[in-house]
């Protein structure tokens, strides 16, 4: 168990610039989870998948945004035209869901973004 | 759509005992997960609830009431190391965790 992975760390980009961050999870988990936390907040959904099906995406996601999890393995989220208002932690979380309630999210250490 | 409110800090001091309170509003409701988070780190999972009571896991407990949509975190004998915060989170049906803005706890010497 190595653990969840997300690469880069940190992000300084420009307004207007596209990025994309990339996420690999634990390796038999199925579900794949993007979440978005600002200083002070609590983790925000953004998006998750189950293997390689992306079954929710928050209503409140800009069509900015895309994610991806081709092989139902690693994750990539991109964010287009990137704006002053993304800059955030992108923290990413996997976990085994086997049909019970007890789902348990392991996180990574995340991707901070700073949009100039 | 869903809601949650936990007090936004709490402080204490080295050895006491802490609650942190968090009240709920949601459809489909499963259960209360709790995250710990210190500093520059990724959040943690504590515990969960699916049933009323209690759920004890070392220095740390956690309850759930369905009836009253609350449950709280219990912290016993803090130690500096607990100083983070702390979040509760709703499961629910056929969606993800949803997070409340967390509580951050403070513990002196």
């Amino acid at each position: 168990d190595t653990g969840v992975s997300q690469n880069p760390r940190h992000k300084i980009t420009k307004r207007g610039q596209n990025v994309t961050f990339r996420c690999d999870p634990i390796s038999e988990h199925n579900r794949l989870y993007w979440y978005r936390q600002t200083l002070g907040q609590g983790p925000e959904f953004l998006t998750y998948f189950q293997n390689e099906a992306q079954l929710e995406k928050s209503r409140l996601l800009s069509d900015r945004f895309s994610a991806e999890r081709p092989k139902g393995s690693f994750s990539t989220l991109e964010i287009q035209r990137t704006e002053q208002g993304d800059s955030a932690m992108y923290l990413c979380a996997s976990s085994l869901s086997e049909g019970g309630t007890n789902e348990k999210l392991f996180f990574g250490s995340g991707t901070q973004l700073s949009v100039l | 759509g869903q809601s949650l409110e936990q007090p936004s800090e709490v402080t204490a001091v080295e050895g006491a005992i802490v609650q942190i309170n968090c009240t709920y509003q949601t459809s489909g409701f499963y259960g209360l997960s709790w995250y710990q988070q210190h500093d520059g780190g990724a959040p943690t999972f504590l515990s969960y609830n699916g049933l009323d009571g209690l759920e004890e896991t070392g220095r740390f407990s956690s309850f759930l009431s369905r009836s009253d949509s609350y449950g709280y975190l219990l912290l016993q004998e803090l130690q500096m190391k607990d100083s983070a915060s702390y979040f509760c989170a709703i499961n629910q049906a056929g969606t993800a965790l949803i997070f409340g803005k967390g509580t951050t706890l403070s513990v002196s010497s």
